[in-house]
């Protein structure tokens, strides 16, 4: 399968814990997204990267919340101090060069703080 | 005011039924537009881009009015494998992130 990767698909935390899901984009595609859904909204943007660089962040980002592409391939989103607000689906997307509107979504981590 | 705005439904349409949906957005500094699918569970999957000319994909129309600040999309002879939910989306404004509707919820029913 050559499509974007994310794990782990499920995570149960308890409040106050960290967490850290992983994302695997389509290997030619070097720009990265992270967006958040909750049930009955569309997907909020979080954050991009183009290559390893972290370009633009969502004012829905708090400082609790913090992403990484190291090497441009893969990328990691870090939720410190958990907060029951925080349970949603996590959504990674990536999209080749040129054409960012295009993105293909990964299947999603959905995160419940219990 | 929300930056997408869609009614969220649902449509209950028959089968074989033309059905329209439309959405606007705020920020006139919007550059590109999209309608993306998703289905129960799933994830987002572009349907198709929407271009100021207007552009059709076999069954699926969609028109943009940047005057209006509109999008539209038309299925024409609805399947039952249309049912999903159809979100508007648009980028632009100095932002690479797509910025979506809250989604019309779609049900063709046989």
């Amino acid at each position: 399968d050559t499509g974007v990767s994310q794990n782990p698909r499920h995570k149960i935390t308890k409040r106050g814990q960290n967490v850290t899901f992983r994302c695997d984009p389509i290997s030619e595609h070097n720009r990265l997204y992270w967006y958040r859904q909750t049930l009955g909204q569309g997907p909020e943007f979080l954050t991009y990267f183009q290559n390893e660089a972290q370009l633009e962040k969502s004012r829905l980002l708090s400082d609790r919340f913090s992403a990484e592409r190291p090497k441009g391939s893969f990328s990691t989103l870090e939720i410190q101090r958990t907060e029951q607000g925080d349970s949603a689906m996590y959504l990674c997307a990536s999209s080749p060069s040129g054409r960012p509107g295009e993105q293909f979504f990964g299947p999603g981590t959905r995160l419940t703080v219990l | 005011r929300k930056e997408v705005e869609q009614d969220p439904g649902p449509f209950n349409v028959p089968e074989g039924a033309t059905v329209a949906f439309n959405c606007t957005y705020s920020n006139s500094a919007s550059q590109s537009f999209f309608w993306y699918r998703q289905d129960c569970r799933k994830e987002p999957k572009l349907l198709m881009s929407v271009y100021s000319s207007g552009n059709e994909d076999g069954r699926f129309t969609a028109q943009l009015n940047r005057a209006s600040q509109y999008i539209s999309l038309l299925i024409r002879d609805s399947k039952l494998s249309d049912s999903a939910t159809y979100l508007c989306v648009v980028k632009g404004g100095g932002a690479d992130g797509l910025t979506f509707g809250k989604g019309t919820h779609l049900i063709i029913q046989p």
